[in-house]
């Protein structure tokens, strides 16, 4: 069945530093990809999507690209703040509309 | 505009008890779902309802668990005889069919 593999956590950086959190899926076909936030005390939010192969999804500086050749849709930022500091989940919806969810990362950035 | 809203934000329960969880959608969704977030089990999909469509029950983990959704808005999850490993933040999304989804805030369930 489909799945969502995503880096475990937590990550931990500094202020200003380059981000990448790897997430790798599985599926029959070319599913839509999403990548999902968390931040503490508050529910899940979508942060960018990409729905097919070489589309690049794109929020508040954070980029993913779908790659179709590597299976994978990783999330990167520039330079982080102390403000990006969530869970960040991949997920990957199913052919019946149900979102796959990787197990979430937990960044954590320092000032 | 008004986002997904879920009721209550918390339920603390005794074993064995029957829970009523329930969701309301962004106005003119027509797919609504309901997702469970665990320490152990991370997110899990329970449920998803279409339109008039029979809902898509493959994720609901036991019989205990059910769901309706009235007048293709209102949904209502209910856990009967609850049991200490339901306890977790039950989520509800809605979406325009094949759209991204939007989520409430979540119910924190607790099983005493």
């Amino acid at each position: 069945g489909d799945s969502v593999t995503q880096m475990e956590g937590p990550v931990t950086l500094s202020e200003e530093a380059f981000l990448t959190i790897n997430c790798t899926y599985t599926a029959t076909g070319y599913p839509s990809l999403f990548w999902y936030v968390q931040y503490p005390g508050e529910g899940l939010q979508l942060l960018l999507k990409a729905t097919k192969a070489d589309d690049k999804g794109s929020n508040k500086g954070f980029e993913a690209t779908y790659r179709k050749e590597t299976t994978s849709f990783h999330l990167e930022k520039g330079s982080v703040q102390v403000s990006d500091s969530a869970v960040y989940f991949c997920a990957l919806r199913s052919s019946n509309y149900q979102l796959i969810w990787g197990a979430g990362t937990k960044l954590i950035i320092k000032p | 505009g008004a986002g997904v809203s879920q009721s209550p934000s918390n339920k603390v329960t005794e074993k064995g008890k029957d829970v009523e969880l329930r969701c309301d959608p962004i106005s003119g969704h027509t797919a609504l779902y309901w997702y469970r977030q665990s320490l152990g089990q991370g997110l899990e999909f329970l449920i998803y309802f279409q339109g008039n469509s029979a809902p898509d029950k493959s994720g609901l983990p036991s019989d205990r668990f059910s769901a309706e959704r009235t007048g293709g808005s209102v949904s209502t999850l209910t856990i009967q005889r609850t049991q200490q490993e339901d306890s977790a933040v039950y989520l509800c999304a809605s979406s325009f069919i094949d759209r991204e989804q939007f989520f409430g805030p979540g119910t924190r369930l607790t099983v005493l």
